[in-house]
């Protein structure tokens, strides 16, 4: 079982939908999580962090994290062609080790 | 206020060489953690250097090593070298011990090894 699992995708939805990104982990230690974007070619850039159960938003991006169920998820309302790239999901773990997951690709179709 | 600067950007390199990738800390960070991403994968966590000391460490082999200097350079360093070590090698910044704010990345170095 991988630590940090994503379904690779491609995801697409329309330009103005909302575009729904899961991750579960295993590590019962993790305390934080993140969210990086990394676009094709470039190195990944951090969109959210989140550390308590609920949701977190920011700008037109809410993280949801669930402890019980090990499981983040990121939702981008009003997708723009601008946000396809690839998400990774990542959690910190134990011996200041961040493990990422390998990433979902969205797609926004204009 | 500096980001995290990464040098050389790509680099050939032929197996059983040795290489050495440099790494700048954004301005107020005290920490450099270095990743190793495959194409198609995501970062693989190779180690992390706090007050010049490492203090994490992911699955990778000791021919993989490091150092950070005083002003939160860092260095990494790879022996006998083999074909699977050509990836994107990432640097990442942040401040204190844990990451618990996440990273500021480097634009990374792309290593082929053949």
């Amino acid at each position: 079982q991988k630590e940090v699992e994503q379904n690779s995708g491609p995801l697409s939805v329309p330009e103005g939908a909302i575009a729904s990104l899961n991750c579960t982990y295993s590590d019962r230690v993790s305390q934080s999580f993140f969210w990086y974007r990394q676009y094709s070619g470039k190195s990944p850039e951090l969109i959210m962090s989140i550390y308590s159960n609920g949701d977190k938003e920011d700008g037109r991006f809410t993280a949801q994290l669930n402890k019980a169920s090990q499981y983040v998820s990121l939702l981008i309302r009003d997708s723009q062609p601008s946000d396809s790239a690839t998400y990774l999901c990542a959690a910190l773990g134990g011996y200041q080790k961040v493990t990422f997951g390998t990433g979902t690709k969205l797609q926004v179709i204009p | 206020e500096t980001g995290v600067t990464q040098s050389p950007t790509h680099l050939i390199k032929t197996r059983g060489q040795q290489v050495t990738l440099r790494c700048s800390s954004q301005s107020g960070h005290n920490t450099v953690s270095w990743y190793q991403q495959a194409l198609g994968q995501g970062p693989q966590f190779i180690f992390q250097y706090y007050r010049e000391e490492e203090n994490g460490r992911g699955n990778f082999p000791p021919r993989f090593s490091g150092l950070q200097f005083p002003n939160y350079s860092s260095e990494l360093n790879v022996n006998a070298l083999e074909l699977d070590d050509s990836a994107l090698y990432l640097c990442a910044s942040s401040f204190g011990a844990e990451p618990n704010y996440g990273y500021t990345f480097g634009s990374g170095t792309r290593l082929t090894v053949v």
